[in-house]
């Protein structure tokens, strides 16, 4: 049964700073990983799609890499800004048991402070 | 392009009720799935309908049931509300010109209370 862990669940830090988001996944049988963002009471926003076969994709100040064979990825933020205060989401587009279901990490509460 | 529309955005409910959520995809989207988000599981798949059909659908009683329409808009139902049914219901639609590939862009979701 696929699982998406992210880690840490909660990260503080000062505005400017570059940080990297942990997910794991334990099958590596997927279609695709796509990383979200959050805001408190609201839907999600897609930050990043990357499909099985990519290593990363790259948005502005974002950059998402995907090692399949591991069962990881990383969200790499640049010079981090307030608003990029958020819940920060994984999910995979499971290819084994739970064919074409989108599996959610738990998220990364992320805070940025002035 | 307006994005992903769900109605309404609250709902309160009491225990044995039901209830119906819409959601409307971003036009040209054909695939449109339903999951659930709360404190304790996080967000957890519900189901996904594709061309009016149920393509797939998570580990959720029969007391949640779901349709889309030939316009690719979509309701969800929930039968004989319970106190932990009290979630946001978040609803995402996909291009999905290959199966499973595109990806997947959510409305502001319904928030539901039972009471």
């Amino acid at each position: 049964k696929q699982e998406v862990t992210q880690i840490p669940a909660a990260l503080s830090v000062p505005e400017g700073e570059n940080l990297v988001l942990n997910c794991s996944f334990t099958d590596s049988a997927i279609y695709n990983l796509q990383w979200f963002r959050q805001d408190p009471g609201k839907g999600l926003t897609s930050l990043l799609l990357i499909q099985s076969s990519q290593r990363e994709q790259t948005s502005g100040r974002l950059n998402a890499s995907l090692d399949k064979s591991s069962g990881r990825s990383t969200l790499y933020i640049a010079a981090s800004q307030p608003g990029d205060s958020a819940t920060y989401l994984c999910a995979v587009r499971d290819y084994g048991g739970s064919q074409g279901n989108l599996i959610f990490g738990k998220g990364t509460k992320l805070s940025v402070k002035p | 392009k307006a994005g992903v529309t769900q109605t309404p955005r609250y709902l309160i409910k009491t225990r044995g009720q039901q209830v119906t959520l819409s959601c409307s995809p971003i036009s040209g989207h054909r695939s449109v799935s339903w999951y659930q988000q709360t404190p304790g599981q996080g967000l957890q798949f519900l189901f996904e309908y594709f061309s009016e059909t149920q393509r797939n659908k998570g580990n959720f009683p029969g007391r949640f049931s779901g349709r889309q329409f030939s316009n690719s808009r979509s309701e969800m139902n929930v039968s004989t509300l319970e106190l932990g049914d009290s979630a946001l219901y978040l609803c995402a639609s996909s291009l999905e010109l290959e199966q499973w590939t595109d990806t997947q862009y959510f409305g502001p979701g319904t928030r539901l209370t039972v009471l």
